[in-house]
């Protein structure tokens, strides 16, 4: 079965950092380009960044609001996501999902999502 | 960067209603043009890609139209499972920006 699991939520004092991961399994995760994307509460859904496949150059693309803040890694060896979230602010609260496509042209896999809470 | 809109924001319908939602790009995507249905609480649900092309299992009631900067979703014979927000997506080209959304309730 096609899964992606994220983890890592939490909550973090407003600059502060995180780390959200997301493992996958039951597809060729070496080949597939990955995606953050993110809910505020009660929002609608924001695209936040991504990486491409290796083989694809494993180059990364970021929204506008989180660039220069967050960066996206992956591990191939273990099918995992990492997202790095770095000067956090009340904005960047909401549920963080990673997703990709996989035998479609859209997102169409996505995990069930971690909630990341920026606070003082 | 391309932005989207939709259009309207919500609506209410019936049960077997016909209902349409409009999505606009600010810039041509071609059909790089995808939709996604979320439920309360629940992940999204990618429903169409390529502006037309029904995803796997997803009923045949859900249909997709559109070019370059117009696209729409129609749902014919709303059903009660159809009550939720619907977005569209580009994804031509990073950033691969959502619209704000359409909430579907009911009537």
């Amino acid at each position: 079965e096609v899964q992606l699991a994220e983890s890592g939520g939490g909550l973090v004092k407003p600059g502060g950092s995180l780390r959200l991961s997301c493992a996958a399994s039951g597809f060729s995760f070496y080949y597939a380009w990955m995606n953050w994307v993110r809910q505020a509460p009660g929002k609608g859904l924001e695209w936040v960044g991504r990486i491409k496949s290796k083989t694809d150059g494993g180059t990364t693309d970021f929204a506008a609001s989180v660039k220069g803040r967050f960066t996206i890694s992956r591990d191939d060896s273990k099918n995992t996501l990492d997202l790095h979230m770095n000067s956090l602010n009340t904005e960047d609260t909401g549920v963080y999902y990673c997703t990709t496509e996989w035998e479609s042209d859209a997102f169409n896999i996505w995990g069930q999502g971690t909630m990341v809470t920026v606070s003082s | 960067d391309i932005q989207m809109t939709q259009s309207p924001s919500s609506l209410s319908a019936s049960v077997g209603d016909r209902v349409t939602i409009t999505c606009r790009a600010s810039q041509g995507i071609s059909n790089y043009l995808a939709w996604y249905q979320q439920k309360p609480g629940k992940v999204p649900k990618l429903l169409i890609y390529a502006a037309s092309t029904l995803q796997s299992g997803v009923p045949s009631r859900f249909s997709g139209s559109g070019s370059g900067t117009h696209f729409t979703l129609t749902i014919s014979n709303l059903q009660p499972e159809d009550f939720a927000t619907y977005y569209c997506q580009k994804y031509n080209s990073a950033p691969f920006t959502f619209g704000p959304g359409t909430k579907v309730d009911i009537k």
